[in-house]
């Protein structure tokens, strides 16, 4: 799938370190966040979520953490790999179930 | 389980042409969401729908935009008449409550 091109922030890390991916959310009324990621060509998938009770949520080489008084959103992956490589959305969700996604971040992996 | 399936998977057509969109959500998701990516305002939710009821449908960028959920098995989106800016990648979601899961997209091009 096409994903935002021309005016998306590209990351690049070195393969082997840690990556931060940032995220700045809209809503204070937001209750529940995701992470996905899409690779060229494909729907975006999903990573990892957390809900607005939480600051932080981990999973397998992937951990995310949520700051609710200044809106921030972030995405931590380990030990990066070339597989990594791939556009990164964070998403809100409003509370009537309506999930809306942030301009995404380009994550380039260098060898 | 299959996951969201969408056809076609591709789409050319001439400017003014019907062009209908489909979607089979994924067994017992009770929310489907239809979305367009482009490269340059991201991922735009379109409609929601909840228990094949519409919901929001807010996104929608014109009256020629029109979508229809008639049982817990299928969707489409419908474009009448096509015009070359609705040129884009339209992807179906489906979820339980919670994260979604995104089909594999349909790219439409109006020439």
């Amino acid at each position: 799938g096409e994903s935002v091109g021309l005016h998306l922030p590209t990351l690049s890390v070195q393969e082997g370190d840690n990556s931060i991916i940032n995220c700045a959310y809209s809503n204070s009324a937001s209750d529940y966040f995701i992470w996905y990621k899409q690779e060229s060509g494909k729907g975006p998938q999903f990573i990892i979520d957390i809900r607005s009770n939480m600051d932080k949520r981990q999973g397998q080489r992937v951990t995310v953490l949520l700051n609710k008084t200044v809106k921030h959103l972030s995405l931590q992956i380990a030990a990066t790999q070339p597989g990594d490589s791939a556009v990164y959305f964070c998403a809100e969700r409003y509370r009537d179930d309506k999930i809306i996604f942030g301009k995404g971040t380009r994550l380039h992996i260098l060898p | 389980d299959a996951g969201v399936i969408q056809s076609p998977r591709h789409e050319v057509t001439e400017m003014g042409q019907e062009v209908t969109l489909r979607c089979k959500p994924i067994s017992g998701h009770n929310s489907l969401f239809w979305y367009r990516q482009t490269m340059m305002r991201g991922l735009e939710l379109l409609i929601y729908f909840n228990n094949n009821v519409p919901i929001d449908d807010s996104g929608m960028p014109e009256d020629r935009f029109s979508a229809k959920m008639p049982n817990a098995s299928f969707s489409t989106l419908k474009i009448q008449p096509s015009e070359p800016r609705d040129s884009a990648v339209y992807f179906c979601a489906s979820s339980p409550g919670g994260g979604y899961t995104f089909g594999s997209g349909t790219r439409l091009t109006v020439v």
